[in-house]
């Protein structure tokens, strides 16, 4: 059973540019959360989503921030003209229905020169 | 605002000790805990969790204590090994909710 899967692992973009960060849930995970950690902090939540619904948004910023998880194909976040501020390791995590716990990927590097 | 705290951003601890490692939270309604690993360039990785109703888990060398009238928990790691070197992080949730908040993370250097 695969784990959870982001890409690309490293993401370069230059000011006001678009970042597209994707994330595919393990095999039978429905839940889907976004985090970011910025450096030197702890994992910051961002949003949690199931397939075709955001739950709960109140950790994304309230412009330029945009996710979703569609009914085929993996979950995306967007950052739509990106900022240094936004340089930082996003986390996808996911979880199934049944438990609490949740699994996380790899993570994206996003870096805005 | 930081809802969970781990107050100690590093430690080290000589191979085969005790490695005790903090972490205190202030939401009354957080219920379940848990402990990530986390090493560098990789995702957290699950380790170990605990509920409200209980106040200790043992999973082999590892073992998460609650304290819920202080709001402290705490991981023990006996004994401790080199590839324990990582960071860990804390993290908790209310029932109602779905997301989890996040402590800053220990450090943890095993010296072997």
């Amino acid at each position: 059973n695969a784990g959870v899967m982001q890409n690309p692992r490293h993401l370069v973009r230059r000011r006001g540019q678009e970042a597209r960060l994707r994330c595919s849930p393990m095999k039978g995970h429905s839940h889907v959360y976004w985090y970011r950690q910025l450096p030197e902090e702890g994992l910051k939540f961002m949003v949690y989503l199931q397939k075709e619904n955001i739950i709960d948004e109140s950790g994304m910023p309230k412009e330029r921030f945009s996710a979703e998880f569609p009914k085929e194909g993996p979950s995306i976040l967007r950052i739509q003209q990106v900022v240094r501020g936004d340089s930082a390791a996003y986390f996808c995590a996911s979880s199934p229905v049944t438990e609490e716990t949740q699994y996380f990927g790899p993570g994206t590097r996003l870096l805005v020169l | 605002d930081q809802q969970v705290k781990q107050n100690s951003p590093s430690l080290s601890v000589q191979e085969g000790r005790i490695s005790i490692l903090n972490c205190d939270y202030t939401n009354s309604m957080f219920d379940y805990f848990l402990w990530y690993k986390k090493y560098p360039a990789e995702g957290p990785t699950f380790l170990i969790s605990i509920s409200s109703i209980k106040d200790k888990n043992e999973d082999g060398r590892f073992t998460v204590f609650l304290n819920k009238s202080a709001k402290h928990l705490s991981l023990h790691i006996v004994p401790s090994q080199p590839g324990d070197s990582a960071v860990y992080f804390c993290a908790a949730s209310e029932n109602t909710g779905n997301q989890f908040y996040f402590g800053t993370g220990t450090s943890l250097t095993v010296i072997p």
